[in-house]
């Protein structure tokens, strides 16, 4: 069982460069979610998703975009890296939505540098 | 909004000692409270969920508390061990809200 599965696990842009990174899940999980994680600021949520099809913003959305097409997967866009973008980036999922005690698992997270 | 508090934000006890992690919240509406533990360099794993309608979850040498009232969970660990050096984050949505907000982390050294 792969869990939640992120890749890369490492990449360097420049700034201005656009960027997919990619989280998958075989658990069937419907709620999935994109962090990120910086020192001194902890876990920020970037997007949030319910389902195929239906996604939110979290905490700190801007420059970001993402998509839900199918259960499995949960891309997250970078249009045009800033160095502020540097960062730690960690998907999750979890099998329920909030009225659920289920877990949250965490994939082993992106290492992006903005140059 | 929710916000979730973790204090102390560094910690460092010797080896055998009992010790007591804590996490507040501003919003007594958390559905759930869960508890995590991350190494260096390396990803987020769970440690204990506490459902809406528990007060305690027990896992090994750890035991989570959950009190919506006073909006306060702990996280205790028995006998504490080198290998439980690490930090510890709390998290939890609201009623209704599919927002899952974190702690900033309690780091823990274990002096061997």
């Amino acid at each position: 069982n792969a869990g939640v599965t992120q890749t890369p696990k490492f990449q360097v842009l420049k700034t201005g460069q656009s960027m997919t990174l990619q989280c998958a899940q075989d658990m069937n999980h419907e709620y999935m979610s994109w962090y990120r994680q910086d020192p001194g600021m902890g876990l920020r949520l970037i997007h949030y998703s319910v389902g195929a099809g239906i996604t939110d913003q979290g905490e700190v959305p801007n420059g970001y975009n993402v998509s839900r097409s199918t259960t499995e997967d949960f891309p997250l866009r970078l249009l045009s890296a800033a160095p502020s973008q540097t960062s730690v980036y960690f998907c999750a999922s979890r099998k329920g939505r909030w009225g659920t005690n289920e877990k949250l698992f965490f994939g082993s997270g992106t290492q992006l540098s903005v140059l | 909004k929710q916000e979730v508090t973790q204090i102390p934000a560094a910690l460092s006890v010797p080896e055998g000692e009992n010790l007591v992690l804590n996490c507040s919240f501003t919003d007594s509406a958390i559905y759930n409270l869960q508890w995590f533990r991350q190494d260096p360099g390396k990803g987020l794993t769970s440690l204990l969920l506490i459902q809406s309608s528990q007060r305690e979850q027990t896992s090994g040498r750890l035991n989570a508390s959950l009190d919506k009232s006073s909006g306060r969970s702990t996280l205790y660990i028995a006998a504490s061990q080198p290998g439980d050096s690490a930090t510890y984050l709390c998290a939890g949505p609201r009623n209704r809200d599919d927002k899952i907000i974190f702690g900033k982390g309690t780091r823990l050294h274990i002096l061997p």
